[in-house]
């Protein structure tokens, strides 16, 4: 079928301030799901994962929640630099298991202003 | 430790040629994933291998191939280009073990260009 061009949801602020990327997902039964930072030029690099038996995550300035009951998670990143100015996906593998089949979703460009 | 790496980095090609892009995992992974990534679609499977096997698929056509080597190494080719083709491809690698998820780590990817 004819592609539409993506349209990346933006978040834009203001250096020092923190970020909230939210990311929902359909599958229930989905039990594993990792955040990806993808700055320009470069290939995604990992954030932080998060299982399904846990509601939250931290990691050095990000913290993942995970809220199984609406099927949502979203990625906190505390006092924010320029240097976390990049496109963020979250990303899940179909089926689970031990599969490297990943899904990502659509991201979202983090724009900081200094 | 060397990280993920990807040639070439950038490639040209007039639709109807083939083209086949290589991807050197991190030293000791021995799972090698393709990602197509393009504005329209965004970041999508290829495909996965482990150990010279293909054990993932994604929905591409046949065009879209790969194979991995006893190094690890690996490489997808794509016959009968198409404009559609352009796009960056990323190569991730990974332990691959069977218990559980394991981190993927990205290269820069090669951006082909079809022209």
């Amino acid at each position: 079928g004819e592609s539409v061009g993506l349209h990346l949801p933006t978040l834009s602020v203001q250096e020092g301030d923190n970020s909230i990327i939210n990311c929902a997902y359909s599958n229930s039964a989905s039990d594993y799901f990792i955040w990806y930072k993808q700055e320009s030029g470069k290939g995604p690099q990992f954030i932080i994962d998060i299982r399904s038996n846990m509601d939250k995550r931290q990691g050095q300035r990000v913290t993942v929640l995970l809220n199984k009951t609406v099927k949502h998670l979203s990625l906190q990143i505390a006092a924010t630099q320029p240097g976390d100015s990049a496109v963020y996906f979250c990303a899940e593998p179909l089926g689970g298991g031990a599969t490297n089949k990943l899904i990502f979703g659509t991201g979202t460009l983090l724009a900081v202003q200094p | 430790k060397a990280g993920v790496t990807q040639t070439p980095r950038y490639l040209i090609k007039t639709r109807g040629q083939q083209v086949t892009l290589s991807c050197s995992p991190i030293s000791g992974h021995r799972s090698v994933s393709w990602y197509q990534q393009t504005p329209g679609q965004g970041l999508q499977f290829l495909f996965e291998y482990f150990s010279e096997t293909q054990r993932n698929k994604g929905n591409f056509p046949g065009r879209f191939s790969g194979r991995q080597f006893s190094n690890s190494r690996s490489e997808m080719n794509v016959s009968t280009l198409e404009l559609g083709d352009s796009a960056l491809y990323l190569c991730a690698s990974s332990l691959g073990s069977e218990a559980g998820q394991n981190e993927q780590f990205f290269g820069p990817g090669t951006r082909l260009t079809v022209l």
